[in-house]
């Protein structure tokens, strides 16, 4: 069975600055895919990010990026210039790629969660 | 609104009775997935469907809990006999039909308290 481990229950940013969240994971299989959900306050997750570990490139989706080490298994993400929208939970998630193949849970898992607080 | 959407937003109920939740998809999304997110942790799986049929189920879903989606549409979780660990809040989540990495979106959750 696959682990997602978050280390950091909280971290705290000032605005515009950068904040890097960590996320760490255990798998047996080649293939799968990486994710970070937000979670604002009494609102509905959202996907964030996502990578494919069979892409080396590290994604980047505007004032988001990732840092993928497959080797290590890490997958930390990097928001820059930091707004108080960012305010929220953050969630690593990890999912089976061999879903795709038709084999496979389908079934996302979940880290605890890093509650990331925007200092004005 | 063309989102998930999960009724009631918020139940509180005493120990012992049974309660049902129910989850709208986004239209066109045959699979359909329910998680439990206990305070401080991240959401855990329990369930998924694919159209009408249940093709996982988490060890986390015991006897006592039941999920239908009858015409591959809408979906209910069912939590009978219900005991104070199973507060919590209770996420449903759909996805379009398989490509690729298949994004799952998330509703806005059903709270459940136990009294």
């Amino acid at each position: 069975a696959q682990t997602v481990t978050q280390s950091q229950p909280e971290m705290s940013v000032q605005e515009a600055e950068t904040v890097t969240l960590s996320c760490t994971y255990d798998t047996s299989e080649s293939d799968y895919y990486l994710f970070w959900y937000k979670q604002p306050p009494s609102r509905q997750m959202i996907l964030v990010i996502r990578q494919e570990a069979y892409k080396q490139q590290n994604a980047t989706e505007n004032r988001f990026s990732v840092n993928f080490q497959k080797a290590a298994k890490s997958f930390s993400l990097k928001i820059s210039d930091s707004q108080l929208g960012d305010a929220a939970m953050y969630f690593c998630a990890y999912r089976s790629f061999l879903v795709s193949s038709g084999g496979g849970a389908d079934g996302l898992t979940f880290g605890k969660g890093t509650h990331l607080i925007i200092q004005p | 609104d063309t989102g998930v959407s999960q009724d009631p937003r918020h139940k509180i109920t005493k120990r012992g009775q049974n309660v049902t939740f129910r989850c709208d998809p986004i239209s066109e999304h045959n699979r359909l997935y329910w998680y439990r997110q206990t305070l401080g942790q991240g959401p855990e799986f329990l369930t998924y469907f694919q159209n009408e049929a249940q093709l996982e189920k988490s060890r986390l879903l015991s006897d006592r809990f039941s999920a239908e989606r009858p015409k591959g549409s809408f979906s209910t979780l069912e939590i009978q006999r219900t005991e104070q660990g199973d507060s919590a809040m209770y996420l449903c989540a759909s996805s379009p039909p398989l490509a690729g990495y298949n994004e799952q979106f998330f509703g806005p959750g059903t709270r459940l308290t136990v009294l």
